[in-house]
């Protein structure tokens, strides 16, 4: 059962444009959403995340958009740089849940210069 | 922002033979770690919670005695992949997160492989 899904397995952008990357979740009790880039062979590093009292939430290139009466986020990098060429993950977790987090399958994003 | 190491890196061994990963939080303490296993082309799969000074609670399908986990300190889980075999040889990516605080940490991950 994956609660935490990413329809798109891979998304390619040009340089320079708007890269969107979609996450949905299945699971209403979910209350913090977090989304991780990660290169191959090394731990994820944390990007961004948002609280479900909020609908968006900045960070430079970075934003991340909540609209929980869809049960939908998604992360938008504006503009879009090769380095950002990764697989991005998107992640939920719930107050009370032992504070584990749930993983999405992943959106291998490539920036094209 | 925090560190969160995992040693080794990479490690190749013998099937049968068993083989320990540490994940250790560099500079801050963590009362629960998480053990996660990714196949490739899949998302990370969350093995087990590692609580500081008690036993570790495992997710469904994760057999406990094959995949020992201590968390001896509030700096330091290990992995113990007990009776390797080739089906094992997978990345193993642990976690932590600091007392007090939202933002969970990722070591680098152990890349193992079992001949």
């Amino acid at each position: 059962d994956q609660q935490v899904k990413q329809n798109s397995p891979s998304l390619s952008v040009q340089e320079g444009r708007i890269s969107i990357l979609n996450c949905d979740y299945t699971n209403s009790m979910f209350d913090y959403f977090l989304w991780y880039k990660k290169y191959p062979a090394e731990g994820p590093t944390f990007l961004i995340s948002i609280s479900s009292i909020k609908d968006k939430n900045e960070d430079g290139r970075f934003t991340v958009f909540l609209n929980k009466s869809a049960k939908h986020l998604s992360l938008h990098i504006v503009p879009s740089q090769p380095g950002d060429s990764a697989v991005y993950f998107c992640a939920a977790t719930y107050s009370g849940g032992y504070q584990k987090v749930t993983f999405g399958t992943g959106t291998k994003l490539q920036v094209i210069p | 922002g925090a560190v969160v190491s995992q040693h080794p890196s990479w490690v190749i061994c013998k099937s049968g033979t068993s083989v320990k990963i540490e994940c250790r939080s560099l500079d801050f303490q963590a009362t629960t770690m998480f053990w996660y296993r990714q196949f490739p082309k899949q998302s990370l799969m969350l093995m087990a919670t590692s609580n500081e000074g008690s036993k570790a609670t495992y997710e469904q399908g994760v057999e406990k005695d094959k995949f020992l986990i201590n968390h001896a300190s509030l700096t330091l889980s290990t992995l113990t992949v007990t009776s390797a075999h080739p089906e094992d040889s997978s990345f193993y990516i642990c976690s932590a997160r600091e007392i007090g605080v939202g933002e969970l940490f990722f070591g680098e991950g152990s890349r193992l492989t079992v001949l």
